[in-house]
């Protein structure tokens, strides 16, 4: 399984509404990401966890809360959003590696589809 | 802090003809990464070729090549027999030492191939 799955892959919601996006890896990856993505512009880095613990907060509005409950699961749970938030939403994951001594990450994500964002 | 630079925001090409991509970075690591990523209209993000900087030699994937020059701190993307299913936005993408947890991604470069 080399998937990363995100649900919804459409979402409509008004600016006092709460809703959360989804996304779940079964490939044992241990980094997990969210990534917000304008049209025509390059994902823009919201959050990682690296085994289960957030270690990136790419100074996101506290509108936009990630959780991670478990090390196949992540989740954006979005409240009080703007219009300007609307857009894809993009989960990612990527393996834990060991390269010369030296721990990191192999910087191969694997990207879900997307959930699609429109704040009224 | 390190950057990546896609000059071309686009590029086209005649399906079975070959095309290069460029992109160039400036860290001040010497030991890093390097990726082209695809996205497809409408389709999920997928890495393409990955060159690690302390391997002289170019990687390859089939179709595609990369041409990375160290100190030029260039890395481009040649795609040959270029086919419709190429068509897609490309992203360079740079990962720090040890393979960090964080990719900086270039603008993009939009690839049309025409039939």
């Amino acid at each position: 399984d080399t998937e990363v799955t995100q649900t919804p892959k459409h979402l409509v919601m008004g600016m006092t509404n709460k809703k959360s996006l989804k996304c779940e890896q079964h490939m044992g990856h241990r980094a997990m990401y969210w990534y917000k993505q304008k049209a025509k512009k390059p994902p823009e880095l919201m959050f990682v966890y690296s085994y289960e613990k957030l270690s990136i907060n790419e100074s996101v509005p506290s509108r936009f809360s990630p959780e991670c409950p478990n090390s196949s699961l992540l989740n954006l749970h979005l409240h009080a959003l703007q219009p300007e938030d609307s857009a894809l939403y993009l989960c990612a994951s990527s393996r834990s590696t060991s390269v010369r001594g030296l721990a990191g990450y192999s910087g191969e994500l694997f990207f879900g589809e997307g959930s699609r964002l429109t704040v009224l | 802090a390190q950057t990546v630079t896609q000059s071309q925001p686009e590029m086209s090409v005649q399906e079975a003809e070959t095309v290069t991509l460029s992109c160039t970075y400036d860290t001040s690591e010497s030991d890093y990464y390097l990726f082209w990523y695809k996205q497809p209209p409408s389709r999920q993000m997928i890495l393409v070729i990955r060159q690690e900087a302390y391997k002289q030699q170019n990687a390859t994937e089939n179709r595609f090549s990369v041409n990375f020059q160290k100190a030029a701190k260039s890395f481009s993307l040649k795609i040959s027999d270029s086919q419709l299913g190429d068509a897609a936005m490309y992203f360079c993408a740079y990962s720090g030492q040890g393979g960090s947890e964080k990719l900086v991604f270039g603008k993009g470069t939009k690839l049309t191939v025409n039939p």
